[in-house]
């Protein structure tokens, strides 16, 4: 079924590890985008992407690093987490022909 | 630079009372706008889009340039209409990016 898939779902690591993010897209879209989602529900947009090999910093400054090699995957690393990184992350794609997003099911991450 | 606006962080509503929820925005062109909605649980969907002029879930949306606002209106609202609200803008052209507002929580009182 054409979707958009993140794993895992619930993450909880502690300081100083390294993480990736997995978003994985069946439906063709050019466009990804990553938000991060605080506890108040504000959505802030941290990385996007409108093609292979192009990657582009969003409106929130954001430690974590973005890299999109094939046209249906776009990762989200964060080389050293810390507690400020705990969050819900949510993964977008986009056909710009249908207009809107559609959204994954998110990454609740939790650093300690 | 866009900016979306929902002045109400939370709105409260008995069942098949009237609801409206806000957004003004910000943006010197021709937007394009959206209502997501996020039920308890559920992955943020699209509700509707401006550019449609459709009703889903009995739930309307106009566009008002002269105010620039897009408020979102049901005349009855359920118990199920209970969720996070964003109201989001497309700038169009090639910037594909979606601006959201901060989101409205809807609770809708049995």
């Amino acid at each position: 079924e054409a979707d958009i898939y993140q794993t895992p779902r619930y993450l909880v690591i502690g300081t100083g590890k390294k993480i990736t993010l997995e978003c994985s897209q069946t439906m063709g879209h050019d466009k990804m985008y990553w938000y991060q989602q605080d506890p108040g529900m504000e959505l802030h947009l941290i990385h996007y992407s409108y093609g292979v090999n192009s990657t582009e910093k969003g409106d929130l400054s954001s430690e974590s690093t973005v890299s999109r090699i094939r046209t249906e995957h776009f990762p989200l690393t964060l080389e050293s987490a810390r507690p400020s990184h705990t969050s819900q992350y949510l993964c977008a794609s986009s056909d710009r022909g249908t207009y809107g997003y559609t959204f994954g099911s998110g990454t609740r991450l939790t650093v300690v | 630079a866009q900016r979306v606006t929902q002045p109400e962080k939370l709105l409260s509503v008995f069942k098949g009372a009237p609801v409206e929820l806000k957004c003004n925005y910000s943006y010197s062109g021709s937007p394009e706008l959206f209502w997501y909605v996020q039920y308890s649980r559920q992955r943020l969907q699209l509700l509707l889009r401006h550019i449609s002029r459709e009703s889903i879930k009995g739930f309307t949306a106009d566009l008002n340039k002269g105010e620039t606002s897009f408020h979102l209106k049901k005349p009855f609202a359920q118990e199920e209409d209970s969720a996070m609200y964003y109201c989001a803008l497309d700038s169009g052209g090639s910037n594909y990016k979606l601006t959201f507002g901060k989101g409205t929580l809807l609770t809708v009182n049995p």
